[in-house]
């Protein structure tokens, strides 16, 4: 059974740029959320979907947006890149109404904005 | 708002010595608390947990006591391994809010 899965492992971007980063649940998941994991800092909160809709939303700025497919897998875009986005993104997936604590982690995609 | 602390890093230790990582927090409400391990290249995982005061959550050696009075979640293990090297989280979920508040994560290094 594949858990969750995160594409590209890395990326280098130039500042402005715009990328897309994607993530495929873990089998029977419906719910993904994002987070942001800057060097020497737990995870911090960006959105998460369900339904192919936006639920929740951290404090990001809009630049920060994301997409759910029919299949449950997810996009999340990040538009005008600005050196502070450099992190690793994590992708998490659930099942809707399950607890916060049986959310299952891909191993993230590290951005570098130079 | 919602905060959790942890001791600062990297925390070097000798295989099989005594580990403790301080974790303090600040919730609304009464918070389920959790401790997240992650190991080089690979996601977070879950690693023990507890939902109410005084619970101990225990797995892998690894165990931690809720203690609301103190408003801490401390992970202790009696005899760290090489294996146990990895990053570990402190984390709270309170308030109606099912996503997590992390700690900044505290490296731990293990030398044979």
């Amino acid at each position: 059974d594949a858990g969750v899965t995160q594409s590209p492992t890395h990326l280098i971007k130039t500042r402005g740029q715009q990328v897309t980063l994607r993530c495929s649940p873990k089998s029977g998941h419906d719910t993904v959320s994002w987070y942001q994991q800057a060097l020497g800092q737990g995870p911090q909160f960006i959105f998460q979907y369900y339904e192919e809709e936006e639920r929740q939303r951290g404090n990001f700025p809009d630049r920060f947006s994301g997409h759910q497919f029919p299949n449950y897998s997810s996009e999340l875009n990040v538009n005008a890149l600005l050196l502070g986005d450099s992190a690793l993104y994590l992708c998490a997936s659930s099942l809707v109404g399950s607890q916060p604590y049986e959310q299952y982690f891909g191993p993230g995609t590290r951005l570098t904005v130079t | 708002g919602n905060s959790v602390t942890q001791m600062e890093g990297p925390v070097t230790l000798s295989e099989e010595a005594f580990l403790t990582i301080n974790c303090t927090y600040t919730a609304t409400g009464y918070p389920s608390l959790f401790w997240y391990v992650q190991y080089p290249g690979e996601g977070l995982q879950l690693l023990l947990k507890a939902t109410k005061a005084d619970d101990k959550g225990s797995n892998k050696g690894f165990e931690a006591t809720y203690r609301k009075e103190t408003t801490s979640f401390h992970l202790e293990k009696g005899s760290v391994q090489v294996s146990d090297s990895a990053v570990y989280f402190c984390a709270l979920v309170s308030g109606g809010s099912y996503i997590p508040t992390f700690g900044r994560g505290t490296s731990l290094i293990v030398h044979p």
